[in-house]
C-alpha cells in the first residue's frame, strides 16, 4: 500500500534555530515528491517539487533533500522565523496514476520567540 | 488579481441537508480538484475534473457530487448521504492534469454539522 509517513508529528523550536522534518514513503515508482506549507485554516502552498532523479531543492530558507534508495526525504528550515509556524506536508506522486497524490499527515511546527 | 476562491469560509449544515461549496478560479486552469482534510490525516481526493463537462471520482466520492459546467467553476455538493461531513474542504486547480503539474489551492471551507 502506498503510504507517506512524517515525523515528528509536532515540533516546537525557538526563533532563529534550525530544524529538520522527515518524510518516509513506500510509494514506488514515483514521479515527484513535494513539500507544502499549510498555515492554520488556509490552503497548502507549494515549497519544493523534486523529481525522482533530484537530490536537493532549495527555496529560500527551505531546503528539501531526497534519497530515493532509502525512500526518505527531509525538509530543513534555516534560521526559523515566527512566520514559519505552520504544518509541513510531504506529498508523493505515484507513476501509475494520473491524478493520485499520496499525502502525509504533516508535521506541525511551532516557532516560539 | 488571479487566484482560486472558495466560499464560504465557514458553513454550518443541519443533519439531512444538502449544502454546496463554491470554488472559482481565474487562472485559466483546465484541471480542478476537491479534497477533504481531517485532523491528523493527509488530504483525500473527492473528485477531480480535467475538462469542462467531465469529472472523475476520487478516493472518497460517496456522499458528494460535483459539476463542471464552466472552466472557471467546480462546485461541490455535500449530500445528506455523507454520514460524516464535518471537515475542512480544499479546492485546487492546475494548468493540466497529471502528476507533475503544480496545483494551487484555495483557502478552504470549514463545514460543520450542527
Amino acid at each position: 500500500k502506498n503510504q507517506v509517513e512524517q515525523s515528528p508529528q509536532s515540533l516546537i523550536i525557538l526563533e532563529g534555530k534550525n530544524c529538520t522534518l522527515q518524510c518516509n514513503y513506500t510509494v514506488s515508482p514515483f514521479s515527484n515528491l513535494r513539500w507544502y506549507k499549510q498555515d492554520t485554516g488556509r490552503g497548502p502552498v507549494s515549497l519544493t517539487i523534486m523529481t525522482f532523479s533530484e537530490n536537493t531543492k532549495s527555496n529560500g530558507r527551505y531546503t528539501a533533500t531526497l534519497d530515493a534508495d532509502t525512500k526518505q526525504s527531509s525538509l530543513h528550515i534555516t534560521a526559523s522565523q515566527l512566520s514559519d509556524s505552520a504544518s509541513y506536508i510531504c506529498v508523493v506522486s505515484p507513476v501509475a496514476s494520473n491524478y493520485q497524490l499520496i499525502w502525509g499527515a504533516g508535521t506541525k511546527l511551532i516557532i516560539k520567540p | 488579481d488571479g487566484g482560486i476562491t472558495q466560499s464560504p469560509k465557514y458553513l454550518f449544515r443541519k443533519e439531512g441537508q444538502n449544502v454546496t461549496l463554491s470554488c472559482e478560479q481565474n487562472l485559466n486552469h483546465d484541471a480542478m480538484y476537491w479534497y477533504r482534510q481531517d485532523p491528523g490525516q493527509g488530504l483525500r481526493l473527492i473528485y477531480y475534473s480535467q475538462i469542462v463537462n467531465d469529472f472523475q471520482k476520487g478516493d472518497i466520492a460517496e456522499g458528494y457530487s460535483v459539476s463542471r459546467e464552466k472552466k472557471e467553476s467546480f462546485p461541490l455538493t455535500v449530500t445528506s448521504a455523507q454520514k460524516n461531513p464535518t471537515a475542512f474542504y480544499l479546492c485546487a486547480s492546475s494548468i493540466f492534469g497529471g502528476p507533475n503539474t503544480e496545483a494551487f489551492f484555495g483557502q478552504g471551507t470549514r463545514l460543520t454539522v450542527v
